[in-house]
């Protein structure tokens, strides 16, 4: 069966510091790969996704994350974090079965 | 304005009783999901339905029931028999199908469920 691997569950950063959250997944087939961001209070939201193509993918809020097939990772960046970049970050992949298999999530803390 | 809704946001229950909680989407999706959030465990799935009347166990579906019986619709029921109910559930719906993006899901607000 297919799992995905957050390494980090909490990551505690002061503002303007580079983020880089890790996520790994077990599955040998063609993937279909998420972020999902849960800001305090907010519900569950997109925040890029990647089908094809390009591996490196932009999303919202100044976040990418880069696509790397040989290592079955999919990790999220950030050059510069905000405070209001404190939330709940979780990896998800999708395997052509009937739903997505998410990591257990990364809590980051962004301090002023 | 299209999107899921979740009702209520926070709902307390006795200890024995059964519980239905609510899900409702306009984004004429065919496919639904139920998740538990609880912290340090990421999401975990219930329940989802590919299709109306159609559903299927996820991970954690012992003492949850579901029904589908309109596309728009997936409630969730805790019964109880769950035996640690107290959680935060989220309800997911995706285009389903075919689709290259079928599992692509977009959430609701989820509801906080806290069984005294």
């Amino acid at each position: 069966a297919q799992s995905v691997s957050q390494h980090n569950h909490h990551v505690i950063l002061s503002e303007a510091a580079s983020l880089e959250l890790g996520c790994n997944y077990s599955y040998g087939g063609t993937v279909n790969l998420f972020w999902y961001v849960q800001y305090p209070g907010q519900h569950l939201q997109l925040l890029l996704k990647y089908f094809s193509g390009d591996p490196l993918v932009k999303g919202i809020k100044g976040f990418e994350a880069e696509f790397i097939k040989s290592k079955f990772s999919f990790n999220l960046r950030k050059p510069s974090v905000q405070w209001s970049d404190t939330a709940e970050y979780f990896c998800a992949i999708d395997s052509g079965y009937s739903t997505l298999t998410f990591g257990k999530g990364t809590m980051l803390l962004v301090s002023p | 304005d299209g999107g899921i809704t979740q009702s209520p946001k926070y709902l307390f229950r006795k200890e024995g009783q059964n519980v239905t909680l609510s899900c409702e989407q306009n984004l004429n999706h065919d496919a639904m999901y139920w998740y538990r959030q609880d912290p340090g465990q990421g999401l975990r799935l219930i329940y989802y339905s590919q299709i109306v009347n159609d559903f299927q166990k996820g991970d954690i579906a012992e003492g949850y029931s579901v029904s589908r019986e309109k596309k728009e619709s997936f409630p969730l029921t805790v019964t109880s028999a769950q035996k640690n109910p107290t959680a935060f559930y989220l309800c997911a719906s995706s285009i389903g199908g075919t689709s290259g993006r079928r599992n692509e899901q977009f959430f609701g607000p989820g509801t906080r469920l806290t069984v005294l």
